[in-house]
């Protein structure tokens, strides 16, 4: 079973762009998750979608935003980039509320953003 | 909400030593997942253990859900086990998302 895979894998933007990741998920999972990970605030939870749902969302402004497709793909667009947006920024896959309290995710090789 | 601290934030040893990694965690959880996270950013799923003792090779853990700690044990170390390690919960309550610990630091020397 292929892993979670993520596009592109590296990334160079300046200030003021704006920037689209993509996430496909495990075949058969229907959650899938984003963080960031920067070296001062660690591994920070964005959001996660389930069915082309926002299930959940972390405390970032809204220029952070996200959305899954009906073949549970998922995108993640951050506008107006900031210095301080530079970071890895991980997706992560599982088989969404239908597990329960056992569901596990699996991660993503993350896209590693710049802005300059 | 909850907090989730990692100790000891470094740790360096010599190829063959064992080690101990601990998670604290500020409330009660359904769910605690133990990660490693290699070199160049990849986050391995090592176990998913809310409660009791789990197995794998070198790697063991057990989590005291009473007294709310996770241990993760390392045996035999290698130099391919260096990285950071992340312990990561899901409260019971609140807000479903999974918090993440602040990591430890592992750095085996040949």
């Amino acid at each position: 079973k292929a892993g979670v895979t993520q596009t592109p894998r590296y990334l160079i933007k300046t200030r003021g762009q704006q920037v689209t990741l993509s996430c496909s998920p495990i075949s058969g999972h229907r959650s899938v998750s984003w963080y960031q990970q920067t070296p001062g605030q660690g591994l920070q939870f964005l959001f996660e979608y389930f069915s082309e749902t926002q299930r959940n969302k972390g405390n970032f402004p809204g220029r952070f935003s996200g959305r899954q497709f009906s073949n549970s793909r998922s995108e993640m667009n951050v506008s107006t980039l900031e210095l301080g947006d530079s970071a890895l920024y991980l997706c992560a896959s599982s088989l969404g509320p239908l597990a329960g309290d056992t569901d596990t995710q699996y991660f993503g090789p993350g896209t590693r953003l710049t802005v300059l | 909400g909850i907090q989730v601290e990692q100790s000891p934030p470094d740790l360096i040893l010599q190829e063959g030593a064992n080690s101990t990694l601990r998670c604290n965690f500020s409330d009660s959880v359904n769910n605690l997942q133990w990660f490693h996270q290699n070199p160049w950013g990849q986050l391995i799923n090592l176990f998913y253990i809310p409660s009791g003792t789990k197995q794998n090779g070198r790697l063991s853990a057990t989590t005291v859900a009473t007294e709310r700690y996770s241990l993760l044990y390392i045996s035999s170390s290698q130099t391919t086990d260096s990285g950071v390690y992340f312990c990561a919960v899901l409260p019971n309550f609140g807000n479903e998302k999974l918090t993440f610990g602040t990591g430890t630091r592992l750095t085996i020397i040949p």
